[in-house]
Formats: C-alpha cells, sequence, structure tokens
C-alpha cells in the first residue's frame, strides 16, 4: 500500500494554463505538506496544512493554491502557468506531536511538472 | 532564517568502501531527518534523529544538537546507495517549516 501517492507522476502544459496535482495519505497524518524541488535538487517547502488550516505559507505566488478536502487529501491548484514552474512537487505528510514539533515526514513520489 | 550545510556537496566511491556525510545547522532545533533521493527521484525518509544515534542496517546517524551537527555513516557501499542524501532540519522557532540543505550527492561505482 502507497503511503502517500500524487497523480500526475508527470505533467507537461503550456505557459497560460491552470494545472492540478493531487496528493494523498493513507497513514491518518495531521499535517500535509506541498514542496517544490528546483533544478539544482534544492528543496523548499511551499505549503502545510494542519487539520485542513493553512499554518504555513512560503513567499510564492498567488498563483498556487492548496485545496484540502479532508484531512487524507492536499491538492495544489496552479493558474497561469509560466515557465519557472517548471520542478518536481513534491507531497509530504507528518503526524504533529504535543509540542508541534513535527515526527518523521514521509512524501509522494513527486509530479514531474514541465511547462512549455 | 537557521542555515543547513551539508557536506561534501559530492562524494564518488568505489563498492564497498564506507562514507560520512556531514550536516551543520546554525541554530537550535526541534527535529532532523536525513533523506536518500534515488536517482529515480523517489525521496526516501532515512532517519528521523533530532538527537542520539541510531542505526538501520549498514546505515547510521548521529545527531550531536548541542554542537549543531549531524552525521550520516555508510558502510560497505553498494551502487544502490546512489543519489542525493538530504539533512532537514525544524528550527525551534518554526511552524512546521523544515529546512532542506542542498544535499550531498553519492556516486558509487562498481
Amino acid at each position: 500500500d502507497t503511503a502517500v501517492s500524487q497523480t500526475p507522476k508527470y505533467l507537461v502544459t503550456q505557459m497560460g494554463n491552470d494545472k492540478s496535482i493531487k496528493c494523498e495519505q493513507n497513514l491518518g497524518h495531521d499535517t500535509m505538506y506541498w514542496y517544490k524541488q528546483d533544478s539544482k535538487k534544492f528543496l523548499k517547502i511551499m505549503f502545510s496544512y494542519n487539520n485542513k488550516e493553512l499554518i504555513i505559507n512560503e513567499t510564492v505566488p498567488n498563483r498556487f493554491s492548496p485545496k484540502s478536502p479532508d484531512k487524507a487529501h492536499l491538492n495544489l491548484h496552479i493558474n497561469s502557468l509560466e515557465l519557472g514552474d517548471s520542478a518536481v512537487y513534491f507531497c509530504a505528510s507528518s503526524q504533529a506531536n504535543f509540542r508541534d514539533s513535527l515526527l518523521p515526514q514521509y512524501f509522494g513520489p513527486g509530479t514531474r511538472l514541465t511547462v512549455t | 532564517g537557521i542555515q543547513v550545510e551539508q557536506s561534501p556537496p559530492d562524494l564518488i566511491l568505489q563498492e564497498g568502501a564506507n562514507s560520512t556525510l556531514r550536516c551543520n545547522f546554525s541554530d537550535s532545533v526541534n527535529n532532523l531527518q536525513w533523506f536518500h533521493q534515488n536517482p529515480w527521484g523517489q525521496l526516501i525518509n532515512l532517519f528521523y534523529i533530532p538527537s542520539g544515534t541510531k542505526q538501520n542496517g549498514r546505515l547510521s546517524a548521529t545527531t550531536v544538537a548541542t554542537e549543531r551537527y549531524s552525521l550520516l555513516y555508510i558502510s560497505s557501499s553498494q551502487t544502490t546507495d546512489s543519489g542525493v542524501y538530504f539533512c532537514a532540519v525544524l528550527p525551534l522557532d518554526s511552524n512546521n517549516d523544515m529546512r532542506f540543505g542542498a544535499g550531498t550527492r553519492l556516486t558509487v561505482k562498481p
């Protein structure tokens, strides 16, 4: 059973389009995340959700919007795609403990987005 | 913000060799994890180790939180160990904002 799954695995689209990436976790975790990995392999957190509430929001363009229909899902919507959005996007999840310190994060397989 | 530095940036080993990867961080942390990104891009959680020492097969990790560093040891390396190893930390004053190092790219040759 896949713990954290993402779809699609690959996404090729043209500038200006709107696209979504879906993420689901079956671990029963409270918190889910989206990360962006650039061409130099640098990983940067974009968003996290805890119990359907956005708790951090890095300085990403507002063209990116996370949407969480329930605790097991955190989808990423991207409007008006730009060339610079090309990257690998990873979804992750974890279970927060009582001190708000994160327990291990588990990552999905990634979605490689290519904007042409 | 917190700085996370990994060394070396690149490492080439012959199969069977041992190696040590280092992660230095500039501030106190609540959480530290080591990840392996394999050549297919998959991120694998190796260790959750905010302090102390853990071992899993040929891999082990040690974090000395008071001195702000962590080490990942790989013994008897195999070609399947190739990939990029990331250290990620959660600063004390952070709200779920994990910070990743730039990674160590390991190549194990047969």
